[in-house]
């Protein structure tokens, strides 16, 4: 098993600019999550699903958007990309019960200049 | 108020040293809780679960008091392979299954 897969790795843009960070996961989890995390902040969660075609938004979903078409994949869309998002990014599954452990990818550190 | 907070160090201790870490959380209602530990760079991965009667895996010991909401974690015979940053992580009720962590805790174990 890959496990949980995120791209890119490392991505520059210029303020304005749209992209979408892909994440995918091979365990058959129901629950898939984003989280931002900025210096001194922590991990914050952006938006999570806890099955296809079922999203909710976190702690700070403001700018980004996501979608939830395949168990597998739970894309992050930036609309128009600011400073304020230059954070590193990760994508997290589970199975959806209390006190399952969650898996992480291994990130996507984005600057937007 | 912060929901899960930490002291963030850095601790540096000498190799072979013991350390404890210590948690607080603000929802009475949380029910699950974790370690995590989180290299430099790196993605977090799960160290322990926290369970009410304490747990142990190896050299690691974590504890909870639901009476006072606070975690903690003690490790033992530090090695220089525990250098790294240790998160408490509370489940949040608020938000389907997600994960509040708190900001972490800066662990250097020195030669």
């Amino acid at each position: 098993n890959a496990g949980v897969t995120q791209t890119p790795k490392f991505q520059v843009l210029k303020t304005g600019q749209s992209m979408t960070l892909q994440c995918a996961q091979d365990m058959n989890h129901e629950y898939m999550s984003w989280y931002r995390q900025d210096p001194g902040m922590g991990l914050r969660l952006i938006h999570y699903s806890v099955g296809a075609g079922i999203t909710d938004q976190g702690e700070v979903p403001n700018g980004y958007n996501v979608s939830r078409s395949t168990t597998e994949d739970f894309p992050l869309r930036l609309l128009s990309a600011a400073p304020s998002q230059t954070s590193v990014y990760f994508c997290a599954s589970s199975y959806v019960l209390a006190g399952e452990t969650q898996y992480f990818g291994p990130g996507t550190r984005l600057l937007v200049l | 108020r912060k929901e899960v907070e930490q002291d963030p160090g850095p601790f540096n201790v000498p190799e072979g040293a013991t350390v404890a870490f210590n948690c607080t959380y603000s929802n009475s209602a949380s029910q699950s809780f974790f370690w995590y530990r989180q290299d430099c760079r790196k993605e977090p991965k799960l160290l322990m679960s926290v369970y009410s009667s304490g747990n142990e895996d190896g050299r690691f010991t974590a504890q909870l008091n639901r009476a006072s909401q606070y975690i903690s974690l003690l490790i033992r015979d530090s090695k220089l392979s525990d250098s790294a940053t240790y998160l408490c992580v509370v489940n949040a009720l608020n938000s389907g299954y997600a994960l509040n962590f708190g900001k972490g805790t800066s662990l250097l174990v020195t030669p």
